[in-house]
């Protein structure tokens, strides 16, 4: 696509369900990256993806957080039994390559999460 | 402990005037330094990239420097318009190998242009 595409754009779960949140790349873009943007906060990291390498999982705040991304395209990122504060904006961009901060990242709109 | 701030959370100014915006860092030594603006309810954009050894680089109305001796990024906007009205992040790599790890972001000025 033109862009990177996220979905749902907006979620609202309740306390202790599982979600799921898709990202699908610009074509041609071989790393991938999630962050999480709290109200009145910067961008948070939370994982990045580049080719067949193992994914950088340093930022994942728990283990109910983990990621997938299958042939080296699209991504979800799934929050098991989620929590009040997994509330946020879930930002997924994507780059031609992961390289030293040379190349910009294009981002997707976000999925919003409310948990209640 | 390594960190990235922007001194400012919002920063008003009246529309004509030059709006600088600053951005710190300490504890990283990176080669390149990025500026976004991100609108409400959208994803990040990016704005400009500079690199350790440009100390200044200009796009339009956009200039950012880089200071790699203070550790410091400015961004300045000139003839400040209110459609110049948003959030604007700095952004890094902090890492010192080619390979690299994902950019972290400052939390960002929110810029309001008033006419």
């Amino acid at each position: 696509g033109a862009g990177v595409s996220q979905s749902p754009s907006n979620k609202v779960t309740e306390k202790g369900k599982d979600v799921e949140l898709r990202c699908d790349p610009i074509s041609g873009h071989t790393a991938l990256y999630w962050y999480r943007q709290s109200l009145g906060q910067g961008l948070e990291f939370l994982i990045y993806f580049q080719g067949n390498s193992a994914p950088d999982k340093s930022g994942l705040p728990s283990d109910r957080f983990s990621a997938e991304r299958t042939g080296g395209s699209v991504s979800t990122l799934t929050i098991q039994r989620t929590q009040q504060e997994d509330s946020a904006v879930y930002l997924c961009a994507s780059s031609l390559r992961q390289t030293s901060g040379e190349l910009e990242l294009f981002f997707g709109e976000g999925s919003r999460l409310t948990v209640l | 402990s390594q960190k990235i701030e922007q001194n400012s959370e919002a920063l008003n100014i009246q529309e004509g005037k030059t709006a600088t915006l600053t951005c710190n860092y300490t504890n990283y030594s990176p080669a390149y330094l990025q500026w976004y603006r991100q609108d409400p309810g959208r994803g990040p954009v990016f704005l400009l990239l500079i690199r350790e050894n440009e100390k200044e680089k200009r796009k339009e109305r956009l200039k950012v420097t880089f200071d790699t001796t203070l550790k410091q990024s400015l961004f300045h906007i000139t003839a400040s318009q209110p459609a110049d009205s948003a959030t604007y992040l700095c952004a890094l790599d902090p890492s010192t190998n080619q390979a690299g790890t994902a950019l972290i972001f400052g939390k960002g000025t929110t810029l309001s242009v008033s006419s």
